[in-house]
């Protein structure tokens, strides 16, 4: 399986600034992807990341809130920008590894 | 696009007893049809999975079953046991949606011992 880290596990921010989400993986993966998961509810796909392109955004999401980086196999990073009190939530890194999906940890965002 | 439909979106049931989480797809050429559950503050964790050239799949006490011309599939647990007790997701992978899987809404299991 693949090894997922995040940083930061948690965050407690203030509204219109900006959090960095970072996300590593133990093994080089041509698939990642940023999910988001809102308390109680199920996983929604933010965007994948591809290397070396701009990242593929899921409707109702835009690359100006949700700029995303993947400067190699290994390494992506999500900003959540001008954060409001409705971005609270989990942010999810997910990649494919020999055909299979894992996640990692979560960073969990609470905007006041 | 792929929606995927999950029932119960909660279910409890006495330990040793069995528990069927059902779902619908839309997609199908959905191919790949994954299981993950999630403990509470955890990340999902995938625990059986099944792709669209078997019927059934079996590990131990969990068990998966694929009914391709009726686009549905069902987890089933045996003997449940009170550490069963999370939120499980379904999820399927259509070979157009670009590797990406779709959700279902999540089923919460509740064994109580």
């Amino acid at each position: 399986s693949a090894v997922i880290s995040q940083k930061p596990s948690r965050d407690i921010c203030q509204r219109g600034t900006s959090l960095t989400i970072q996300c590593q993986v133990d093994s080089q993966v041509t698939m990642m992807f940023w999910y988001r998961q809102q308390p109680g509810q199920s996983l929604t796909l933010i965007a994948t990341a591809n290397q070396g392109s701009e990242a593929t955004y899921e409707s109702g999401f835009v690359i100006d809130k949700f700029p995303i980086s993947r400067p190699n196999l290994t390494f992506s990073t999500l900003t959540v920008s001008n954060m409001s009190p409705e971005d609270s939530s989990i942010y999810l890194c997910s990649v494919e590894f020999l055909e299979t999906q894992y996640f990692g940890p979560g960073t969990r965002l609470l905007v006041l | 696009g792929e929606n995927v439909e999950q029932h119960p979106s909660t279910l409890s049931v006495q330990e040793g007893d069995s528990a069927v989480i059902k779902c619908t797809y839309s997609d199908s050429a959905s191919n790949y049809f994954p299981w993950y559950k999630q403990e509470l503050g955890k990340r999902p964790q995938l625990i059986i999975d099944i792709r669209s050239n078997v019927g059934e799949k079996k590990d131990q006490r969990i068990a998966v079953t694929l009914n391709k011309t009726a686009k549905h599939f069902s987890l089933h647990i045996t003997e449940t046991q009170p550490e069963d007790s999370a939120v499980y997701f379904c999820a399927a992978r259509g070979r157009n949606a670009g590797n990406m899987l779709t959700f279902g809404g999540g089923t919460r299991l509740m064994v109580k011992p």
